[in-house]
């Protein structure tokens, strides 16, 4: 069975410096996604990041990006330049299988960061 | 890109009546649709699995007499609590992902937070 790890619960960062929060999965597909999810104090599921099994190249987009490390079965976010509007609870989460539509998702337990000024 | 939404945002109910939450997706067809469940400081728990015309399969754990999905359209999934309790007070959240996108990720809805008095 498929599983997510985040190892931090929480974590206290200096505004503009760069954070990597950390994420192990557990699966025994060849196939899979990972993905980087941000939820503010107002509910919503934010998208950031997806990292797919076959991808060669880590996965970028703006300031996030993703360390896949396949062999040790990492896959952490870096956030570079961090700003007080990253201040949120992040989670890491994986597809296991090829994507479809009906393809589920499941959750880390998240890490909360909090940007200090 | 895709939006979905949830109605309603908020809701306040007695213990013992049954509460329905709608799940849109506004500008994609969606076959599948997701329900979670986030209680406080918590991870998103996935509930089951929506789809269209068809029963909802539902998560190990989760009462199917109790979470009432139906998904009569490509683009609505209501989730009904039925009977609900203090314990049912949590936030709920949907997703879908659209039938044709290559975009490997799920939508969230902006989520509906349930208080059982």
């Amino acid at each position: 069975a498929q599983k997510i790890t985040q190892t931090q619960p929480g974590m206290f960062v200096q505004e503009k410096e760069a954070v990597t929060l950390d994420c192990t999965y557990d699966t025994s597909d060849q196939s899979y996604g990972l993905f980087w999810y941000k939820q503010p104090s107002s509910g919503e599921m934010i998208f950031l990041i997806y990292q797919g099994s076959y991808d060669e190249q880590n996965a970028t987009e703006g300031r996030y990006s993703l360390n896949f490390q396949k062999a040790r079965k990492s896959a952490n976010l870096v956030i570079s330049a961090s700003q007080l509007g990253d201040s949120a609870m992040y989670f890491c989460a994986m597809r296991e299988g090829r994507y479809s539509s009906a393809s589920k998702i499941i959750f880390g337990s998240g890490t909360r960061l909090s940007i200090r000024p | 890109g895709a939006v979905v939404s949830q109605h309603p945002s908020r809701v306040i109910c007695k213990s013992g009546t049954s509460v329905k939450i709608e799940c849109r997706s506004l500008d994609f067809q969606a076959t599948t649709m997701f329900w979670y469940r986030q209680f406080p400081k918590q991870s998103l728990m996935l509930m089951a699995t929506s789809n269209e015309g068809s029963k909802a399969t539902y998560e190990q754990g989760v009462e199917k007499d109790k979470f009432l999905i139906n998904h009569a359209s490509l683009t609505l999934s209501t989730l009904t609590v039925t009977s609900a309790h203090p314990e049912d007070s949590s936030f709920y959240i949907c997703s879908a992902s659209p039938r044709t996108s290559s975009a490997d990720t799920q939508y969230f809805g902006p989520g509906t937070r349930l208080t059982v008095l």
